[in-house]
């Protein structure tokens, strides 16, 4: 069956412009996670999304960031107002549940560079 | 602050055992222990987790020492593809969620 799937796969901004990143989970995953990884370092967890609960936000690192998923499906990361400091690899995740023996299944990533 | 510790770099040859460690003297009795992998410029794969007992796949095994503080992932015969950055993981839980902290993993590098 599909992956998850992102886009775009590369996004190049410049400075101060608003963007948004897309990721679709596999079907009947109920968890979704948003990471980011910067050139040469391990991946930094961002926010979490568990069915209909409120989203566990302790990773955004600024209110520059922003997540919404939409009918427990199609999530979209929202970075406003972009920083040079933005540039990384946006992964997201899915899981079947919360039980934490459920493995995650990582998406390919979106490249967003910041100029 | 990543949970975990592993070395930085490891070459292995191919064909032979690759022993990858991971210290996590902070673990609690309910977190499991986690293995992923990243290829270059792709997404994190998973590969095996465990509590207490040492688990095998067809990936891979896992060792656990008694103690659970720290655990060994074992590629049996490694091959080129087997080349990536491997980390260990504990997940954490907060306020019911299971976020995982990843560290800097190890570079393992198979060589021909």
């Amino acid at each position: 069956g599909a992956g998850v799937s992102q886009s775009p796969s590369n996004k190049v901004t410049e400075k101060g412009k608003d963007v948004e990143l897309r990721c679709d989970p596999i079907s009947g995953h109920t968890a979704l996670y948003w990471y980011r990884q910067s050139l040469g370092q391990g991946l930094e967890f961002l926010i979490y999304f568990q069915g209909n609960s409120a989203p566990d936000k302790s990773g955004l690192p600024s209110d520059r960031f922003s997540a919404e998923r939409t009918g427990g499906s199609v999530s979209t990361l929202t970075i406003q107002r972009t920083q040079q400091e933005d540039s990384a690899v946006y992964l997201c995740a899915s899981s079947l549940g919360t039980v934490r023996s459920y493995e995650q299944y990582f998406g390919p990533g979106t490249r967003l560079t910041v100029t | 602050d990543a949970k975990t510790t592993q070395p930085t770099s490891m070459d292995c040859a191919e064909g032979r055992a690759a022993n990858l460690p991971c210290n996590h003297s902070t673990i609690s009795g309910n977190e499991y222990v986690y293995w992923y992998r990243q290829i270059h410029s792709q997404g994190p794969q998973y590969i095996i987790h465990g509590l207490k007992n040492n688990e095998t796949n067809e990936m891979a095994s896992l060792i656990i020492t008694e103690d659970r503080k720290s655990s060994t992932l074992i590629l049996p015969h490694a091959t080129l593809r087997d080349t990536a950055v491997y980390y260990c993981i504990v997940s954490l839980t907060t306020s019911g969620t299971y976020k995982y902290i990843f560290g800097t993993g190890t570079r393992l590098k198979v060589l021909a």
